[in-house]
């Protein structure tokens, strides 16, 4: 199975913050990675698919970059309502995995 | 704009066998995999298996054999069974929807806690 690593794992940051997550794979999957955003309670939400397109309705503020194992998503200027867990996931080789998460605290 | 929306027991005991099934509403059924992912309180995500409208199923080998999918496309529906349920399967168990042509997960059903306990 690939591995999926991200962080930190919690992360304290202030309104208006610019914020970046790194997820790295323990083997190249091109940019088959997606980005997801999970508040508690609730299902997670996708952000980001193919490394950097952006899902439709996600605000521009969120950015993803990357490709092969190294990917980064970036939150710029970030607003009260993206206070929430951040997980990737690989779809490059079956199962696909998932990072453990990075949690997005208030400083 | 599909809506995923899943039921079921939500309190077993050890041994028993789990069994959810998601109702998808709006959009096409065909055309997609439909998958299970799950997630022990305060933990990750865990990739079950998926399934498309034909009944082809992929599952996460991590589970073995206890893992099984069915599709009833007449009434848009899909459902998961996972055998010899423990502890270690206690968890909010979501469907989903795979994007056309890719692996990731843009439409997610609510979420059921499933608790095993004695």
């Amino acid at each position: 199975d690939i591995q999926m690593t991200q962080s930190p794992s919690t992360l304290s940051a202030s309104v208006g913050d610019r914020v970046t997550i790194t997820c790295r794979a323990s083997q190249s999957i091109s940019t088959w990675l997606a980005w997801y955003q999970q508040k508690p309670g609730k299902a997670p939400k996708l952000l980001i698919y193919k490394a950097s397109s952006l899902e439709t309705g996600v605000p521009s503020r969120f950015s993803g970059s990357g490709s092969g194992t190294e990917f980064t998503l970036t939150i710029y200027g970030l607003q009260p309502d993206d206070f929430a867990t951040y997980y990737c996931q690989q779809y490059n080789n079956s199962p696909w995995t998932f990072g453990q998460g990075t949690k997005v605290e208030i400083k | 704009q599909v809506q995923l929306h899943q039921w079921g027991a939500g309190l077993l005991r050890p041994s028993e066998t789990l069994s959810l099934t998601c109702d998808v509403y709006g959009g096409s059924f065909s055309g997609y995999y439909w998958s299970w992912i799950r997630q022990p309180p305060g933990k990750g995500l865990e990739w079950i298996g998926e399934i498309n409208h034909s009944g082809s199923t992929n599952y996460n080998p991590s589970l073995g054999s206890r893992v099984t999918m069915s599709v009833d496309t007449s009434k848009k529906q899909f459902s998961l069974k996972l055998s010899s349920v423990t502890a270690a399967d206690t968890a909010v168990y979501y469907c989903a929807r795979l994007a056309a042509a890719e692996a990731n997960i843009d439409c997610w059903g609510q979420g059921i806690l499933v608790t095993v306990s004695s």
